[in-house]
């Protein structure tokens, strides 16, 4: 298997851009989760989905984000407006099952800079 | 509220066995307790994952005493290609979401 398959690795805008980030999770995973990273805040959970629906969004921190998991090997986060206060590195993971019970496997990240 | 503490920071030589301790007062019957390894420009990756007692693979060992409040991830003789951001979670297998929290990691430096 390839692992968790992310797309752009890298991402420059412009403050107001709409920006849209990509996972393909491993093949026979039910959750996948989208993380976020930056210096000040360290490896933050925005949201996770168990086979496609969004289980727990409370850490999106505002309208501005949304993600979506149309099918079981595609999912996508989508920043609109985006602002310079977004930009961090963004994972997504994908897992079997809970990772109290499993692993959590990352993909490489998109490295998002906001101008 | 961060259900783990480590340090933030560790130094050691190559060739040495690595001790990093998390402290998790707070876990709960149903919570494990895994760690991630993070080098830069990467996303975490597993190491090792325990309940109780001891658990070792090809990579570490992990020990968790009896009353489970704390967990010792060992590195046996670490080299270089070690140093990296260590991670302690502990897991609720039934909540995850912000129950189940990365906090700063541990930043080993492995030096020569």
């Amino acid at each position: 298997d390839a692992g968790v398959i992310q797309s752009p690795r890298h991402e420059v805008t412009e403050m107001g851009q709409e920006v849209t980030l990509r996972c393909k999770p491993i093949s026979g995973h039910d959750y996948l989760f989208w993380y976020r990273q930056t210096m000040m805040r360290g490896l933050e959970l925005l949201i996770y989905f168990n086979n496609n629906v969004p289980i727990d969004d409370s850490g999106m921190p505002e309208d501005r984000f949304s993600a979506k998991m149309p099918n079981a090997s595609f999912s996508t986060l989508k920043i609109q407006p985006s602002e310079p206060r977004d930009s961090a590195v963004y994972f997504c993971a994908s897992s079997p099952r809970l990772p109290g019970a499993d692993t959590q496997y990352f993909g490489p990240g998109t490295r998002l800079t906001v101008l | 509220l961060a259900k783990t503490t480590q340090p933030i920071s560790m130094d050691s030589y190559e060739g040495q066995e690595v001790n990093i301790t998390c402290s998790h007062n707070n876990i709960a019957t149903n919570d494990y307790i895994t760690w991630y390894q993070q080098f830069p420009s990467q996303g975490p990756r597993f190491i090792i994952q325990g309940y109780k007692t001891k658990v070792t693979n090809e990579v570490a060992s992990l020990f968790i005493p009896a009353d489970r409040k704390s967990s010792t991830l060992s590195l046996p003789r670490v080299s270089l290609s070690d140093t990296a951001v260590y991670y302690c979670l502990v897991g609720d297998m039934q909540n995850y979401g912000q129950n189940f929290v990365f906090g700063p990691g541990t930043r080993l430096s492995v030096l020569p």
